[in-house]
């Protein structure tokens, strides 16, 4: 099965709001993750990672909250804009040194 | 700088023909991994080369699937005979270190008729 999944498949909010995406994950040794974004017909995009040492982590607008004991980890996109709307996937190394285990993705959809 | 290019970006193959797609990593990049994603899931691994050389193949779906990075550059994914089930988009990634930062071409989509 899945080590990683999500919560919800899609969400929508309005332009200027706070946007929250939610991943869970099954294997309690899993010691690094990664928000990847993907707009419609391009590949994955980088946007923040955390490793199992911290229990949060700011970049530019987004933070990475990461919830050890629940093994949860959320994606915080502030002031979310008409640009952000994506899939957004968490993604964590699976045990490997190389390849990534991804969840399904949330559709996240901005409204002018 | 030039990011991951594939070609090409849309191939459509009657069912039984030979395809094949092609990487362009990030230059100086040594990690290069072939996905495959299905219609509304993540990218699935199928491959990882280090290199020239093909650590790990665990994720190809069946023995139809080849891929080769020769010069360590460039790499191919060969589907043969293709089947209807094989219709995804066919995602190339590289990154420097491993796992870490990997950077993703646009993709492939291979639609199978």
């Amino acid at each position: 099965g899945e080590s990683v999944g999500l919560h919800l498949p899609t969400l929508s909010v309005q332009e200027g709001d706070n946007s929250i995406i939610n991943c869970a994950y099954s294997n309690s040794a899993s010691d690094y993750f990664i928000w990847y974004k993907q707009e419609s017909g391009k590949g994955p995009q980088f946007i923040i990672d955390i490793r199992s040492n911290m229990d949060k982590r700011q970049g530019q607008r987004v933070t990475v909250l990461l919830n050890k004991t629940v093994k949860h980890l959320s994606l915080q996109i502030a002031a979310t804009q008409p640009g952000d709307s994506a899939v957004y996937f968490c993604a964590e190394p699976g045990g490997s040194n190389y390849k990534l285990t991804f969840g399904k993705g949330t559709l996240l959809t901005v409204n002018p | 700088g030039a990011g991951v290019s594939q070609s090409p970006r849309y191939k459509v193959a009657k069912r039984g023909q030979d395809v094949a797609l092609r990487c362009d990593p990030i230059s100086g990049h040594v990690s290069l991994f072939w996905y495959q994603q299905a219609l509304g899931q993540g990218p699935e691994f199928l491959t990882y080369f280090q290199n020239e050389a093909q650590l790990d193949k665990s994720g190809l779906p069946s023995d139809r699937f080849f891929a080769e990075r020769p010069e360590g550059s460039v790499s191919t994914l060969k589907i043969q005979r293709t089947q209807q089930e094989d219709s995804a988009v066919y995602l190339c990634a590289s990154s420097s270190q491993g796992y870490y930062e990997q950077y993703f071409g646009p993709g492939t989509r291979l639609t199978v008729t």
